[in-house]
């Protein structure tokens, strides 16, 4: 158990729906990095929020957006869902904005787009 | 840009021991982590280098040499449950943040 959760652990949507997945960090963590994992692929990095500010983003487009919010958790908003966007969607959490020795990943959130 | 590179797939004997390699070209280099992941689930913290050299961690060891832009996860005694997929990454600090760069992963088969 790495302390970190995220929610929903699974989700089907249509193609042009949005969607928000969550993730609660380790207590202590004040960092949250989401990445995109497609099947057989290594994670892909999206964004990182440090003290409730994006400190750093990936190559993805701005329909991905996200949040953190005073408690350190953090939401990922996808807009105008593509069937590209199925993947496990994974949040890791970890201590300082240049990071730390460990960065602690959620279970994922595996989204379907139909 | 990054680029890594890792083997697809591995296959190995219970008790034996195998090596998993691990290549790379970054900018800003800091610090290469092992992540290990059995299907369906999160990646799991293995091991981080920062400096060259031999990281030991119970059955686990990760080498890292930057100026070859290598590294290696070694895994002794190996047990059935080390099946699963080895991901290398590499974090770098340039444009701020603690942004890790996967490889695609190897696949280590453990047989009896």
């Amino acid at each position: 158990e790495t302390g970190v959760t995220q929610s929903p652990t699974h989700l089907i949507k249509t193609r042009g729906q949005q969607v928000t997945l969550r993730c609660s960090s380790q207590s202590g963590h004040n960092t949250v990095s989401w990445y995109q994992q497609a099947l057989g692929q290594g994670p892909q990095f999206i964004f990182q929020y440090y003290r409730e500010e994006e400190n750093g983003r990936g190559n993805f487009p701005p329909r991905f957006s996200g949040l953190q919010f005073p408690n350190y958790s953090s939401e990922l908003n996808v807009n105008a869902l593509e069937l590209d966007d199925s993947a496990l969607y994974l949040c890791a959490s970890s201590f300082g904005r240049l990071g730390a020795n460990e960065a602690f990943f959620g279970q994922g959130t595996r989204l379907t787009v139909v | 840009g990054q680029n890594i590179d890792q083997p697809t797939e591995m296959t190995a004997t219970e008790g034996a021991i195998v090596q998993i390699n691990c290549t790379y070209q970054t900018s800003g280099f800091n610090g290469l982590f092992w992540y290990q992941q059995h299907a369906g689930e999160a990646p799991t913290f293995l091991s981080y280098n920062v400096l060259d050299g031999l990281e030991e961690k119970g059955r686990f060891s990760s080498f890292l040499s930057r100026s070859k832009g290598y590294s290696y996860l070694l895994l002794k005694e190996l047990q059935m449950k080390d099946s699963a997929s080895y991901l290398c990454a590499v974090r770098d600090s340039i444009g701020g943040g603690n942004k890790l760069t996967f490889g695609t992963g190897t696949q280590l088969k453990v047989e009896l």
